[in-house]
């Protein structure tokens, strides 16, 4: 079946760095997607990455192992603002998203 | 970056009565748009994708007749709840699918949709 793991909620420091891990299985694989959501709100486009290794964007890092079914959001410098949940979705190879069920991040001044 | 609208971001309607929600790619073209809905603290469920000019495809569980959608142009999909219940109050997000000349496809939510039937 499909499936998608990341924890349910984590905390950290305000200017700290956080890790969030994210793991999947999917009929076929056509990329994997990080949405941030805050509450009450629709979710935001972070990242998306396709081939294996590092993709950097300011304070926001992604990372992929295709082959270990596997990805991180990594948030540098934390602000009070990056309290909110974080969705990963992977695309199928229907390019349909099956999506993660969010981690809670919470940031402690 | 891509803009999606929806509209209304709110609404409060008497039971039995049909709401319907508009979504708007503003600055791209859409063949593609989804559907979700949200219940509090959990992650979207994805209701029905919406393809331009064809039906669209329901997931398992959810009642074509009662949420009707009609993708009538490349940057409008419209969502019906007709004869809408207390349980089908919840937070409807639409989606368009984007594709970058590089042929990457990028799903851009619209603001959602809060739906209150009382």
């Amino acid at each position: 079946g499909q499936n998608i793991d990341q924890p349910t909620e984590m905390t950290a420091t305000e200017g700290a760095i956080v890790q969030i891990n994210c793991t999947y299985q999917t009929s076929g694989f056509n990329g994997l997607f990080w949405y941030q959501q805050h509450a009450g709100e629709a979710p935001t486009f972070l990242s998306y990455n396709v081939l294996d290794g590092l993709e950097e964007k300011g304070r926001f890092s992604s990372f992929l192992s295709r082959s270990k079914g596997y990805s991180y959001l990594l948030l540098k410098e934390l602000q009070m603002k990056d309290s909110a949940s974080y969705l990963c979705a992977a695309s199928d190879s229907n390019y349909q998203l099956i999506w993660g069920a969010g981690t809670k991040l919470i940031i402690k001044p | 970056g891509a803009v999606v609208s929806q509209h209304p971001s709110w609404v409060i309607c008497k039971s039995g009565t049909s709401v319907k929600i508009e979504c708007r790619s503003l600055d791209f073209q859409a063949t593609t748009m989804f559907w979700y809905r949200q219940f509090p603290k959990q992650s979207l469920m994805l209701m029905a994708t919406s393809n331009e000019g064809s039906k669209a495809t329901y997931e398992q569980g959810v009642e074509k007749d009662k949420f009707l959608i009609n993708h009538a142009s490349l940057t409008l999909s419209t969502l019906t709840v007709t004869s809408a219940h207390p349980e089908d109050s919840s937070f409807y997000i639409c989606s368009a699918l984007r594709t970058s000349g590089s042929g990457q496809e990028t799903q851009y939510f619209g603001p959602g949709t809060r739906l209150l039937v009382l």
